[in-house]
C-alpha cells in the first residue's frame, strides 16, 4: 500500500519570502500522479499543483513549483513570494495510474504567512 | 467551475441517531468520495463510488454506509451515530483517470453529543 509522509506539521514564513514544504511517499509503482492541495481556514480544499511521474520536468503554476525526485520518492512544494492568502493547510497526495482513482493523503502541514 | 455542494456546513446530532450527509456535484463526474478529516490524521477515505449504485470501501468504512442512486448525488449514512464520529466530513468528485484532480465541497462539521 502506498503511504505519503509530511514530516513538518507546521511552518511559518514572512510575507514575500520563499518556503519549501516537504513530502515523501512510498510506492512500488513506476507510473503515478502526485498532487498538492491547499485548504485555507474555513474554506474549500483546492488543487495547487500536480505532477505526472513519467514527466521529468517539474511542474510550475505561477508562484508554486515542485521539486520531484522520483528515485528519492520526494515531492516538495516551493512557494515563492509568499502572500498572506497562502496561509492554509497543505496536503500532499498520491494517486495510482491504473485502477481506482483514490487519493492517498499525507497528514497535512499548517503554513502561516506573517505580515 | 465545478461545484460540489454539501447539504450542511454544521450539524449536531445525538448518539444513536441515524445521520445522513448529502453531497451533490454539477459536473457529471463519475467518481465521488467521502473523507473524514481529523487534526493530525489528515484525510481518510471512508467510501468512494465510481458509478451509479457502485461503491467501494475506503480505509475506515466501519460505522458508515453510502448510497448513490443518481450520478450527481452521493450520500453518507451514519447508521447509529457515536461520539467518535464527531469530525469534519468532506465530499469530493472527479472525472475518471488518476491525473484528474478531485474537487471538494466545503465540508460538514458534525458533532455527535
Amino acid at each position: 500500500a502506498q503511504t505519503v509522509t509530511q514530516s513538518q506539521p507546521e511552518m511559518s514564513v514572512q510575507e514575500a519570502e520563499t518556503v519549501t514544504l516537504s513530502c515523501t511517499y512510498d510506492t512500488s509503482e513506476n507510473n503515478y500522479y502526485l498532487f498538492w492541495y491547499k485548504q485555507p481556514p474555513s474554506r474549500q480544499m483546492i488543487l495547487v499543483i500536480r505532477q505526472e511521474a513519467y514527466k521529468q520536468q517539474n511542474a510550475t503554476e505561477n508562484r508554486f513549483s515542485v521539486n520531484f525526485q522520483k528515485a528519492a520518492k520526494s515531492f516538495s512544494l516551493k512557494i515563492s513570494d509568499s502572500q498572506l492568502g497562502d496561509t492554509a493547510m497543505y496536503f500532499c497526495a498520491f494517486a495510482s495510474q491504473g485502477g481506482s482513482e483514490k487519493l492517498v493523503f499525507g497528514k497535512g502541514m499548517k503554513l502561516t504567512v506573517n505580515p | 467551475d465545478v461545484k460540489v455542494t454539501q447539504s450542511s456546513r454544521y450539524l449536531v446530532k445525538r448518539t444513536g441517531e441515524k445521520v445522513f450527509l448529502e453531497c451533490v456535484q454539477d459536473m457529471d463526474h463519475e467518481n465521488m468520495f467521502w473523507y473524514r478529516q481529523d487534526p493530525g490524521l489528515g484525510l481518510r477515505l471512508i467510501y468512494f463510488s465510481y458509478d451509479v449504485k457502485m461503491k467501494e470501501k475506503g480505509d475506515i468504512p466501519e460505522g458508515y454506509s453510502v448510497s448513490r442512486e443518481k450520478k450527481e448525488r452521493f450520500s453518507l449514512i451514519l447508521e447509529s451515530a457515536s461520539t467518535n464520529q464527531t469530525s469534519m466530513y468532506l465530499c469530493a468528485s472527479s472525472a475518471p483517470r488518476g491525473y484528474q484532480p478531485q474537487h471538494f465541497g466545503d465540508g460538514t462539521r458534525l458533532s455527535i453529543l
